[in-house]
């Protein structure tokens, strides 16, 4: 069974340091990848997705197949990037699992 | 298009009482999935719709809790009779491809079981 893994619950940063957001996933397929936000009073909606390779508010995240991997990352953050962050991982059938969930607060 | 619509956002009702939400995917998306979200266990699927089929319900908790999707435009999700701990965020989302690309979500609806 597929399974994605945040290992943080809670993760607090200054503005303008770096911050890594951990994503681990396990399926024995080739996995799609994505990284969804939830800002404050809104809706869930995608941050990026590991196919396009692109980087959308300053956050990447590269897929790492040998450590099972996709961690998502932004060099300088800033207050309006704080919010629940969500790993999620579609298998070859369209199951959509999701992680727990990361609150990520930038603090100014 | 108005995006993903749920209904009610808001419930508070008395246990033993019976719970139904409601879906409207965006017109022209061929998957539905129901998800819950709680402080302790995050987003949780529930179950999850492939043109109006119901594909995986394997996360549905117990026999308590039931969805359907009569056509390609309504979903709902039961919970009869509820229980203070069915107290959650209910999702709704959908996506245009059957196996894969993003999900579009709702705005949720929160339920709270006394």
């Amino acid at each position: 069974a597929q399974r994605v893994t945040q290992p943080e619950k809670l993760l607090s940063v200054f503005k303008g340091a770096p911050v890594e957001l951990k994503c681990n996933y396990s399926y024995s397929g080739s996995p799609e990848l994505f990284w969804y936000v939830q800002y404050s009073r809104q809706r869930l909606q995608l941050l990026l997705r590991h196919i396009s390779r692109e980087s959308i508010k300053g956050f990447t995240a590269d897929l790492n197949k040998g450590e099972t991997s996709f961690h998502l990352k932004k060099p300088f953050a800033q207050e309006e990037d704080s919010a629940m962050y969500y790993c999620a991982l579609n298998t070859n059938a369209g199951k959509s699992t999701f992680g727990d969930g990361t609150t990520l607060t930038v603090k100014p | 298009d108005a995006g993903v619509i749920q209904s009610p956002r808001h419930e508070v009702t008395e246990m033993g009482q019976e719970v139904t939400l409601r879906c409207k995917p965006i017109s022209g998306h061929n998957s539905l999935f129901w998800y819950r979200q709680t402080m302790m266990r995050g987003l949780e699927l529930l179950i999850y719709f492939n043109n109006n089929v119901p594909i995986d319900d394997s996360g549905m908790p117990e026999d308590r809790f039931s969805a359907k999707m009569p056509n390609a435009s309504f979903s709902t999700l039961k919970i009869q009779p509820s229980e203070p701990r069915d107290s959650a965020v209910y999702f709704c989302a959908s996506r245009t491809g059957r196996n894969t690309g993003e999900l579009f979500f709702g705005e949720g609806s929160r339920l709270t079981v006394l």
